[in-house]
């Protein structure tokens, strides 16, 4: 059972609303990752962070930011939602991702209409 | 393009049969992890394979990793519907600091009854 958890699961928010995507593991992993996948395709990584107060941007631009003042959490934010923003967002966290690999959250499903 | 692309993108077998799946990629690598996601669900960690390891094993499922040609396979054998789902690649990239996951396109099984 994933001790990583998701809120919301599924959200349909109206275009300039600011959200909060939250993401909390209860497991004392350093590294947290979030990916943004739009439905049947590959996972892009848009931010990642290797401990408190350390953050950094993934491969895909995204729009999105996060913070990382607890090791349990790290929420994803849209300050200005826009429908081109809906899509899939998993959250993930590792021990050790060179040998332990990650642990994923069940996803928040985002609709901006 | 993509670190990690499998092949085929999609797999359609009888329950009992064995299903292959490939995956390539482009630069050196720390390891290759291979992932299981149910629709709409986060991912599941399956295996991890080192880039100093050619094979390995984990109950139904048997990855090769071949680093003169950049590729793995997964085999899962005696497949049964429970095994339907979409199933990545990710490549850890020997040149990135830290560790950061790059995911394939994935392929989609379906498992017949």
């Amino acid at each position: 059972e994933a001790d990583i958890y998701q809120t919301p699961r599924y959200l349909v928010i109206g275009t300039g609303k600011k959200i909060t995507l939250e993401c909390s593991q209860t497991m004392g992993h350093d590294k947290m990752y979030w990916y943004q996948q739009d439905p049947g395709m590959e996972l892009h990584l848009i931010h990642y962070s290797y401990g408190v107060n350390s953050t950094e941007k993934g491969d895909l631009s995204s729009e999105s930011t996060v913070s990382r003042i607890r090791t349990e959490h790290f929420p994803l934010t849209l300050e200005s939602a826009r429908p081109s923003h809906t899509s899939q967002y998993l959250c993930a966290s590792s021990e050790g991702p060179r040998v332990y690999g990650y642990t994923f959250g069940s996803g928040t499903r985002l609709t901006v209409v | 393009s993509q670190q990690g692309e499998e092949d085929p993108q999609a797999l359609s077998i009888q329950e009992g049969e064995n299903a292959t799946m490939n995956c390539s990629y482009k630069t050196s690598i720390n390891n290759l992890q291979w992932y299981r996601q149910n629709s709409g669900r986060g991912l599941v960690h399956l295996i991890l394979i080192r880039s100093n390891e050619r094979e390995k094993h984990s109950g139904r499922l048997r990855v090769t990793l071949d680093t003169s040609k950049k590729s793995s396979s997964l085999l899962i054998t005696a497949s049964r519907a429970a095994d339907t789902a979409s199933y990545f690649c990710a490549t850890d990239a020997a040149e990135t600091s830290g560790s950061r996951l790059t995911f394939g396109e994935g392929t989609q099984l379906t498992v017949n009854p």
